[in-house]
């Protein structure tokens, strides 16, 4: 099955900076994409997600590219804010099929 | 908006007993999910469903059962509960594409 790699496991940054995380997925097959926001103690919520047609995806302040090649796609955030602070899982998948989540990144956005 | 509800927020429970974990979805979804949430393992799939009495294994079925007698309702079942069953359980359910929408979980405690 697919298996999905998600690093970093935490990652601090200051009010305006960029944040990066970074997934590999393991399965050619997969074609979609997807980048989910938990807030603590909230549910997990679809933010931006991506197709294996399409390169990079831009969403205002976050972006999605994605590496068919090297299997793996990345989340951007740019001019961080502390509301941005969470827990971020990627996930892949065959459209349509259940979801293999990464192990999550915990940001951390200090004024 | 697309509801989500699982019967209880929290839940306690006596190892062996019989568990019971209710999910409602009220937007005609076709799939709907059952996830476990643990610190550092990220979202694991446990069972999911395609269609009324249908179900599949997910990444983690083995000491868990599932039922889907109507298209809205999905339960998550603990024949003999564990210590180790201890846990945040999300449901979820989606229409084709692939955007999960999440209930706002239950955290099971086994003593």
């Amino acid at each position: 099955g697919e298996n999905v790699e998600q690093h970093p496991s935490t990652l601090s940054v200051q009010e305006g900076d960029s944040a990066v995380i970074k997934c590999t997925y393991s399965d050619s097959a997969s074609n979609y994409f997807p980048w989910y926001k938990q807030e603590l103690g909230k549910r997990p919520q679809l933010i931006i997600d991506i197709r294996s047609n399409v390169g990079e995806k831009k969403d205002q302040r976050i972006a999605v590219t994605l590496n068919k090649t090297a299997k793996h796609f990345s989340l951007h955030i740019t001019e961080t804010q502390p509301e941005d602070s969470a827990v971020y899982f990627c996930a892949a998948s065959i459209v349509g099929y259940a979801l293999n989540f990464g192990k999550g990144t915990s940001l951390l956005v200090t004024p | 908006d697309v509801k989500v509800t699982q019967s209880s927020r929290y839940l306690v429970k006596r190892t062996g007993e019989k568990v019971f974990l209710e999910c409602v979805q009220d937007m005609d979804h076709e799939n709907m999910f059952w996830y476990r949430q643990d610190p550092g393992l990220g979202l694991r799939l446990i069972y999911f469903s395609y269609d009324v009495k249908m179900k599949e294994k997910g990444d983690i079925p083995e000491g868990y059962s599932v039922s889907r007698e109507k298209k809205e309702r999905f339960s998550l079942i603990l024949e003999s509960a564990s210590t180790n069953q201890t846990s945040m359980y999300l449901c979820a359910s989606s229409q084709g594409g692939g955007k999960l929408f999440f209930g706002s979980g239950t955290q099971l405690s086994v003593l």
